[in-house]
């Protein structure tokens, strides 16, 4: 079992529609996690941290679910510019801490 | 804002060629990764680097070796390039092991 998974798509939804993607880990001691955004032939970059209470900003909610053990990101209202692939990352909680990538969601919004 | 450079967008290198990929950070961060990401691979962790001169094995360090001798370098080296190399190599770096990664711009390497 890979210790970071997502499907990986692509979610191919309409502009204005509320779309979610689930990350489940493996690994329950993992401690930090984090959406990125990669658009394409570019690096990923930071969409935002999740933290235990959930967080948002703007259309977009993160949640993390200790007990079955996965992250989501929630995008409301999208746009075509959301098109894009989001990959999810895992710190994996043991010593040196490194940061493990699920394999990412693509998403397509359409006019 | 963070800066992570890579020495190259794009590199072209013969099998058994020795290949240098280098990463320079300038937010003086503890932690510094290399990565590779193939179509329906993801983003696959070769090494990383939480102290100079210290390394960590990831998922996929065979035929890879690294190197860290400054705070803000991370070198990757295919010591002997095979085609099965050809991919997009990402560096990283982070500040703590629990914050978020910050990525170069990714050099894309074929190997011939």
């Amino acid at each position: 079992r890979k210790e970071v998974e997502q499907d990986p798509g692509p979610f191919n939804v309409p502009e204005g529609a509320t779309v979610a993607f689930n990350c489940t880990y493996s690994n329950s001691a993992s401690q930090s996690f984090f959406w990125y955004r990669q658009d394409c032939r570019k690096e990923p970059k930071l969409l935002m941290s999740v933290y235990s209470s959930g967080n948002e900003d703007g259309r977009f909610t993160a949640q993390l679910n200790r007990a079955s053990q996965y992250i989501s990101l929630l995008i409301r209202d999208s746009k075509l510019s959301d098109s894009a692939t989001y990959l999810c990352a895992v710190n994996n909680g043991n010593a040196g801490n490194m940061l493990t990538f699920g394999g990412g969601t693509r998403l397509m919004v359409k006019p | 804002d963070v800066k992570v450079t890579q020495s190259s967008r794009y590199l072209v290198k013969r099998t058994g060629e020795k290949v240098f990929l280098e990463c320079v950070q300038d937010m003086d961060h503890e932690n510094m990764f290399w990565y590779r990401q193939d179509p329906g691979l993801g983003l696959r962790l070769i090494y990383f680097s939480y102290d100079v001169k210290m390394k960590e094995k990831g998922d996929i360090p065979e035929g890879y070796s690294v190197s860290r001798e400054k705070k803000e370098r991370f070198s990757l080296i295919l010591e002997s390039a095979s085609t099965n190399q050809t991919s997009m190599y990402l560096c990283a770096s982070s500040l703590t092991g629990h914050t978020e990664a910050f990525f170069g711009q990714g050099t894309r390497l074929t190997v011939v």
